[in-house]
């Protein structure tokens, strides 16, 4: 079982609707979260980080759910700029090494 | 302020052959990470480097590849005797502590034949 799952997409969202997703990891002991963001043929970018109580950023919602072992994004009011490839990360011990899902693809049409 | 750098950029070698990938990391920052992604495919840890700690290698899928850093700054990952399953994007990540956040580089495209 691969420690952080995604599914793989594509959400096909009309521009200015909203658009939910999950990604679910296996370490129990996962300490930090986050969603990064990928645009095709780029390198990932933060997009942001993941808190226990859950955490808005514009149009963008992110959620926790520990008992569950899953994350969740939210993005509302969908920009055609807002198509790519959301990676979800997990971070699973004190030094930093981040293990990435396969991404989550979000395509806005017009 | 300047981000991290790669290069090359791209690089396409015959099977077989070395290939050495450099990456820039932000000036000042301690913690270096080198990821290898394949089409479709998400991340995969190879090897990080922490101020003049010890790197952990763990992630690092045969002894064909090695990195080393440098002053605590530019490192090169090399891979010896390439074979056509190491083609991916190599991407390069640094941050300024441990357990901050990763900025990542742009990644140099290896396409081995």
């Amino acid at each position: 079982r691969k420690e952080v799952e995604q599914d793989p997409g594509p959400f096909n969202v009309p521009e200015g609707a909203t658009v939910a997703f999950n990604c679910t990891y296996s370490n129990s002991a996962s300490q930090s979260f986050f969603w990064y963001r990928q645009d095709c043929r780029k390198e990932p970018k933060l997009l942001m980080s993941v808190y226990s109580s859950g955490n808005e950023d514009g149009r963008f919602t992110a959620q926790l759910n520990r008992a569950s072992q899953y994350i969740s994004l939210l993005i509302r009011d969908s920009k055609l700029s807002d198509s790519a490839t959301y990676l979800c990360v997990v971070k699973g011990d004190s030094w930093g090494k981040l293990q990435f899902g396969a991404g989550t693809q979000v395509v806005v049409t017009p | 302020g300047a981000g991290v750098s790669q290069s090359p950029s791209n690089k396409v070698t015959e099977k077989g052959k070395d290939v050495e990938l450099r990456c820039d990391p932000i000036s000042g920052h301690t913690a270096l990470y080198w990821y290898r992604q394949s089409l479709g495919q998400g991340l995969e840890f190879l090897i990080y480097f922490q101020g003049n700690s010890a790197p952990d290698k763990s992630g690092l899928p045969s002894d064909r590849f090695s990195a080393e850093r440098t002053g605590g700054s530019v490192s090169t990952l090399t891979i010896q005797r390439t074979q056509q399953e190491d083609s991916a994007v190599y991407l390069c990540a640094s941050s300024p502590g441990t357990g901050e956040t990763q900025y990542f580089g742009p990644g140099t495209r290896l396409l081995v034949l």
